[in-house]
């Protein structure tokens, strides 16, 4: 059994400064993870992937995350939030079963 | 190049009907997945093909839920007998076989059951 928990359902930061969305997740498997944004009425669009390699990911955007296997999460951190980043973010566990479970999604807001 | 399509894009239906939602995946991609995302809620996995066949179709909510891929391409999900609870945006993405593959989605279908 797999599962994901996003910890935020909403993050409100001002633009400038950092970005934190907390991923936490659980699997019976060595996993591959991954975080998704959906900006309004578009699709989703990945941001960065998680596979075994360096724990430290670098994504689009000047997003990364890190894999913790001690802490089981996988935090998605911005140094400088930008209006643009306002959306949704979805982190997903993946085994190789194929199938993968999606977090409830976190709603960033940027204020000016 | 072409990205996952679906169509419709839209779709509006009476309670009890049976809708029909297409999905074409990108080419030479293997994996093909639904999603239904209702809203205010997170994303929820319906099925899973690799190729033509659904190694896990746990995530199909009832029996009324059903879907096809055919010659590892283009896939179908049929809802028959709609209800109100049916109403979300679904969503199919593709990827190259592989679990550490990269899903690319399609724009959604959204839903609406009167």
């Amino acid at each position: 059994a797999q599962s994901v928990t996003q910890l935020d359902s909403h993050v409100s930061v001002s633009e400038g400064t950092p970005v934190l969305l907390r991923c936490n997740y659980s699997s019976s498997y060595s996993p591959s993870l991954f975080w998704y944004v959906q900006h309004p009425n578009k699709g989703l669009q990945l941001l960065l992937k998680y596979t075994s390699a360096a724990t430290l990911v670098k994504g689009i955007n000047g997003f990364e995350a890190e894999f913790k296997k001690s802490e089981t999460s996988f935090h998605l951190t911005k140094p400088s939030a930008h209006m643009s980043d306002a959306a949704e973010y979805f982190c997903v566990v993946k085994t190789n079963a194929g199938k993968s479970t999606f977090g409830d999604g976190t709603t960033l807001t940027v204020k000016p | 190049g072409a990205g996952v399509s679906q169509s419709p894009s839209n779709k509006v239906t009476e309670k009890g009907k049976d809708v029909e939602l297409r999905c074409d995946p990108i080419s030479g991609h293997t994996a093909l997945y639904w999603y239904r995302q209702s809203l205010g809620q997170g994303l929820e996995f319906l099925i899973y093909f690799q190729g033509n066949s659904a190694p896990d179709k746990s995530g199909l909510p009832s029996d009324r839920f059903s879907a096809e891929r055919t010659g590892g391409s283009v896939s179908t999900l049929t809802i028959q007998r709609t209800q109100q609870e049916d109403s979300a945006v679904y969503l199919c993405a593709s990827s190259l076989e592989g679990m550490v593959d990269t899903q690319y989605f399609g724009p959604g279908t959204r839903l609406t059951v009167l």
